[in-house]
């Protein structure tokens, strides 16, 4: 399967800053990845589509311009949280589309204060 | 939204016994199905999966049953370890949203000796 990895891990930040979280795919070439949102005792939800060479498509209620996405290569996703609240903070995780099925990566742990 | 405080569902289970975990999902049009267990600060862990044209897969220690009449999938875990403590969440996708996955709500399982 896949190997994705996350980066950073963890991060705590200030009020009304921006934060970008990395997402590679190690041994896969990825055309698409996907960025979720977990909050605590919930499951999964689903944030955008992130697409090699496009843009990215958000599902319903995600904020465009506050989680910028881009996917500049087949190997890289970023997610950047603009102007970040500490209602932004969550676990936030993507998965890559393996050949087979989709592949988690670690998660990002963001801490808004 | 999200909801504050939500609890996940608790499956005790003491060691050496099998496990059940049930899910059911809404979308008709789901092929798909994922088993994935999440410990506690990590990313998702591919388990099994399985395609709608099949109602039963065997893994190691795994089985997952699909039961499309009703909507219904489950994951059976052998002779269940305290390895086994996590958070189980079934997913789905189909073909007209390839990628996308729709998690369940999560069923938390504790092995107890």
């Amino acid at each position: 399967g896949a190997v994705v990895s996350q980066h950073p891990s963890w991060v705590i930040c200030k009020s009304g800053t921006s934060v970008k979280i990395e997402c590679r795919s190690l041994d896969f070439q990825a055309t698409t990845m996907f960025w979720y949102r977990q909050f605590p005792k919930q499951s999964l939800m689903l944030m955008a589509t992130s697409n090699e060479g496009s843009k990215a498509t958000y599902e319903q209620g995600v904020e465009k311009d506050k989680f910028l996405i881009n996917h500049a290569s087949l190997t890289l996703s970023t997610l950047t949280v603009t102007s970040a609240h500490p209602e932004d903070s969550s676990f936030y995780i993507c998965s890559v589309g393996g050949e087979e099925t989709q592949y988690f990566g670690p998660g990002t742990r963001l801490l808004v204060l | 939204g999200e909801s504050v405080g939500l609890h996940l569902p608790t499956l005790s289970v003491q060691e050496g016994d099998n496990s059940i975990i049930n899910c059911a999902y809404s979308n008709s049009a789901s092929d798909y199905f994922i088993w994935y267990k999440q410990e506690s600060g990590k990313g998702p862990q591919f388990i099994i999966d399985i395609r709608s044209n099949m109602d039963k897969r065997q893994g190691q220690r795994v089985t997952v049953l699909l039961n499309k009449t009703v909507k219904h999938l489950s994951l059976q875990i052998a002779a269940t370890q305290p390895g086994d403590s996590a958070v189980y969440f079934c997913a789905e996708t189909g073909y007209d949203s390839w990628g996308k996955l729709q998690f369940g709500a999560g069923t938390q399982v504790v092995v107890t000796p």
